[in-house]
């Protein structure tokens, strides 16, 4: 069966420090993958996508990248975190033969 | 472009008493149509989806959705709420499979003893 993982669970930040967010997914092959993010109170943005090792689209601009060295890998970084990066970051994939996405369990990050 | 609304961003309900979530959609075709649950903390879980055929869909948990073409609406509903149904739902729209989704604001609902 499939799963997904997040690493780490929480994570507490100074603002203008970087920052490495993990994704990965088990038993399957070339999914598509999905970041979110959850602020305080609203629902749920999406950040970015990939169909593909190497490619990322970026749905919003902002002080975040994408990466994904790997298939079944999913990294979302920042050069230096603002105050407004807080929230819960959501990974997630899909593909063509399941119509739904399924969510990893998210990253609390909190920049202080 | 898609979009999903969720009217209620609060909905208190007593336990035993019947549950009533509105969605609304903004999509030409005919959409893949979801309801995710999220408990405090936790990722999102799917309850239940639509995407053709019977116009009533059964999930997990007690749950029902009905899908209205006419009034471009997904509502979700449970006869019953349990205390451990207290969480927020999200309703969300794709164009196809294993395509990117719209989510709504989400409507996080209590439940009272």
């Amino acid at each position: 069966s499939q799963t997904i993982h997040q690493w780490p669970a929480t994570l507490v930040q100074p603002v203008g420090s970087p920052l490495s967010l993990e994704c990965t997914v088990e038993g399957t092959s070339n999914p598509n993958l999905y970041w979110y993010r959850q602020a305080a109170g609203r629902g749920l943005q999406l950040l970015f996508y990939s169909v593909g090792i190497g490619q990322i689209s970026s749905e919003v601009p902002q002080n975040l990248s994408a990466s994904r060295p790997q298939d079944r890998q999913f990294i979302l970084s920042s050069k230096k975190l603002l105050l407004s990066d807080s929230g819960f970051y959501l990974c997630a994939w899909n593909q063509l033969s399941y119509n739904e996405q399924f969510f990893g369990p998210g990253t609390r990050l909190t920049v202080l | 472009a898609q979009s999903v609304t969720q009217p209620d961003i609060h909905i208190t309900v007593s336990e035993g008493a019947s549950l009533e979530l509105r969605c609304n959609y903004s999509y030409g075709a005919t959409p893949y149509l979801f309801w995710y649950v999220q408990s405090p903390g936790q990722g999102l879980q799917l309850l239940l989806k639509y995407f053709s055929g019977d116009t009533l869909v059964q999930g997990i948990k007690g749950f029902e959705a009905e899908f209205k073409r006419s009034q471009s609406s997904f509502n979700l509903r449970k006869p019953s709420v349990h205390w451990s149904d207290a969480a927020e739902y999200f309703c969300a729209v794709g164009k196809a499979a294993g395509n990117k989704l719209t989510f709504g604001g989400g409507t996080r609902v209590l439940v009272k003893p």
